[in-house]
């Protein structure tokens, strides 16, 4: 069974403050994924890796850093977090190489900035 | 930028009634179209898939149709029950690239 596991499940930072959520998978699976889940806006990424050791930008990256130091774990960082960065995030797995298609999703992390 | 459009944006049916959720899409590189279910306080999960080089999917009572000529998809959800009441959203991929873009989703309650 395919799983990936985010912490924490929720998350109160303040405005200034840095913010670290972390995901881990034992899929063995080399692609993993940052999104963003808004009401209105649906999963935006903001960072994707293919492998330990890399990190792309994905399509609103501003604002985050992400961190793939091994297979399995793929972090997303918040520098200085904001009330904007106020949302859901999910962290995701998928298949080997670019033919990537089944996206296996974490339970989310619930993150509320003051 | 957009490239994932899904409508309508919440759908009420009852129950035994067939839902029908749309998708359109702009990038004509786009090869993979996955739909993805999501309940509410978990992550979403894989309901079905379609390649651009069929026209219809079928899965049970879950039935995708695909039209590449006007870049549009459906979702048909026959005799519908309360179990599928949930977010369904419309994905897309080009599978020469890693980026997998979501529509914003469409919110299907059903009625029992």
């Amino acid at each position: 069974e395919a799983a990936v596991t985010q912490s924490p499940r929720n998350k109160v930072a303040v405005t200034g403050g840095k913010v670290t959520l972390s995901c881990n998978q034992t899929n063995n699976h080399n692609n993993m994924y940052w999104y963003r889940q808004d009401t209105g806006h649906g999963l935006r990424l903001i960072h994707y890796s293919y492998g330990a050791g890399s990190t792309e930008k994905g399509d609103i990256p501003d604002g985050y850093k992400a961190s793939r130091p091994s297979q399995e774990n793929f972090s997303l960082i918040l520098e200085l977090a904001t009330p904007s960065q106020t949302s859901v995030y999910f962290c995701a797995s998928g298949d080997d190489g670019v033919s990537a298609e089944t996206l296996y999703f974490g339970s989310g992390t619930r993150l509320t900035v003051l | 930028q957009q490239q994932v459009r899904q409508s309508p944006q919440s759908l009420t049916v009852w129950e035994g009634e067939t839902a029908i959720l749309n998708c359109s899409y702009e990038d004509s590189t786009f090869n993979y179209f996955p739909w993805y279910q999501q309940f509410p306080g978990e992550g979403p999960a894989l309901l079905i898939s379609i390649r651009s080089v069929s026209d219809k999917k079928e899965d049970g009572r879950f039935t995708i149709f695909f039209n590449k000529r006007e870049k549009k998809l459906s979702l048909h959800i026959t005799d519908s029950q309360p179990g599928d009441s949930a977010t369904y959203f419309c994905a897309a991929k080009d599978t020469n690239a890693y980026k997998v873009i979501f529509g914003k989703g469409t919110h299907l309650h059903v009625l029992p």
